[in-house]
């Protein structure tokens, strides 16, 4: 079945360091791929989104990259501050299928020390 | 406006007993869902429904039954509750499967 496998599980970086989140997907129909943010005791957030038909994108300190051939994708945080700390998920779909479905990686807890 | 909200926040609830989400979104989207979050907060989902009709029925046992009564509304009743339904539940909406909004979640407690 389709699957989300995402790494590192935890990462702690010094304040102003960049941050690289990986994640790899099984399914090679799947051509959207976001990324949420979810603080403690809060909603997943979108932060960046990519299509399959983009390289990359960014989004002022926020970029992410696909690689469709080796069906891998990452999320690249530069300059981190503290409030970036949070839980980081990355996602998979079929998008504008209407029996598509978000399947997301495990997350990675991503800690920015002052 | 609350683009997709869900009530309640919190429910605490015995054993055995039958309780209820609700979630509604007014972002016009065509496509709701209902997210488990587990206790190492991974994000499986439930169920999709698109205007109205079943799409997704994710291997769930038959105690958890979602209705949609329009395509803003979107409910989870859950009978006889047990300790490993413990968690926390999004709903969330999309438009034809892009940019997913999430609800503020329900935390579930079975005691």
């Amino acid at each position: 079945g389709e699957n989300v496998e995402q790494h590192p599980s935890t990462l702690s970086v010094q304040e102003g360091d960049s941050a690289v989140i990986k994640c790899t997907y099984s399914d090679s129909a799947s051509n959207y791929f976001p990324w949420y943010k979810q603080e403690l005791g809060k909603r997943p957030q979108l932060i960046i989104d990519i299509r399959s038909n983009v390289g990359e994108k960014k989004d002022q300190r926020i970029a992410v990259t696909l690689n469709k051939t080796a069906k891998h994708f990452s999320l690249h945080i530069t300059e981190t501050q503290p409030e970036d700390s949070a839980v980081y998920f990355c996602a998979a779909s079929r998008g504008s299928s209407n029996t598509g479905k978000l399947i997301f990686g495990q997350g990675t807890t991503l800690q920015v020390k002052p | 406006d609350t683009a997709v909200s869900q009530t309640p926040k919190y429910l605490v609830t015995q054993m055995g007993n039958d309780k209820s989400i609700k979630c509604e979104q007014n972002l016009g989207h065509d496509t709701m869902y209902w997210y488990k979050q587990d206790s190492k907060k991974f994000l499986k989902i439930m169920f999709s429904y698109n205007n109205k009709e079943l799409i997704i029925n994710e291997t769930v046992p038959n105690r958890f039954s979602p209705k949609s009564p329009d395509k803003a509304h979107l409910n989870l009743h859950i009978n006889s509750l047990e300790l490993g339904d413990s968690a926390v539940y999004f709903c969330a909406s999309s438009r034809s499967n892009y940019g997913y909004t999430f609800g503020s979640g329900t935390r579930l407690t079975v005691v």
